[in-house]
């Protein structure tokens, strides 16, 4: 199955700023999914991207907030703009691996102070 | 759209006894089902995984799981918990085989008992 391999695993960063996530795999993947776990939740999707197409948002989110880039089949980008401290999350990367299952990347905690 | 729902939040079990994690699912389509566990401070990793066929599925670390249509559930069981099974275990649903993402349950926190 796919590698995931995502960064930064954390940040603590001051509201108002900006991150930018990135996740690279190893080999090449249609499409990449994007996923907030908010403290003690579960996975909500924020969106899918799609390699030289406008990323697909989930109910909730809004490209302005959650900027994605795809701009080749193994690399991504996940932007968590304007940050406020609900935007403390652990934010995932994931892929369609092989036979159907899907791959996560190790995450990235996010903490905005 | 797809919906899913893990009707236990905590189960607490002692060691070496059997466990059965329930989950739910709500969708018009067909689907493809998925058991993920999470270990503390650690990533989502794949228990396994129902796409077609057998609907009696067998996964990693003694893990299995039934597909049972007509109730609309894919409930995780283990015959014999051990110390290390304590985890996070997240059921997940997908509509499009591979073209859109899981939506997923909220989650059953596995508590092991010596």
């Amino acid at each position: 199955s796919a590698v995931i391999s995502q960064k930064p695993s954390r940040d603590i960063c001051q509201r108002g700023t900006s991150l930018t996530i990135q996740c690279q795999v190893d080999s090449q993947v249609t499409m990449m999914f994007w996923y907030r776990q908010q403290p003690g939740q579960s996975l909500t999707l924020i969106a899918t991207a799609n390699q030289g197409s406008e990323a697909t948002y989930e109910s909730g989110f809004v490209i302005d907030k959650f900027p994605i880039s795809r701009p080749n089949l193994t690399f991504s980008t996940l932007t968590v703009s304007n940050m406020s401290p609900e935007d403390s999350s652990i934010y995932l990367c994931s892929v369609v691996g092989g036979a159907g299952g899907y791959t996560f990347g190790s995450g990235t905690r996010l903490t905005v102070v | 759209a797809q919906s899913v729902t893990q009707l236990d939040s905590q189960v607490p079990v002692f060691e070496e006894a059997p466990v059965e994690l329930r989950c739910n699912y709500s969708s018009s389509v067909s689907v493809y089902l998925f058991w993920y566990v999470q270990y503390p401070n650690q990533g989502l990793q794949l228990l396994l995984k129902y796409l077609s066929g057998s609907t009696l599925v067998k996964g990693i670390n003694g893990f299995e799981a039934e597909f049972n249509k007509s109730q609309t559930s894919f409930h995780l069981r283990k015959p014999s918990v051990h110390i290390s099974d304590t985890a996070e275990y997240f059921c997940a649903v997908s509509e499009g085989g591979g073209a859109d993402g899981l939506t997923f349950g909220k989650g059953t926190h596995l508590i092991i008992q010596p």
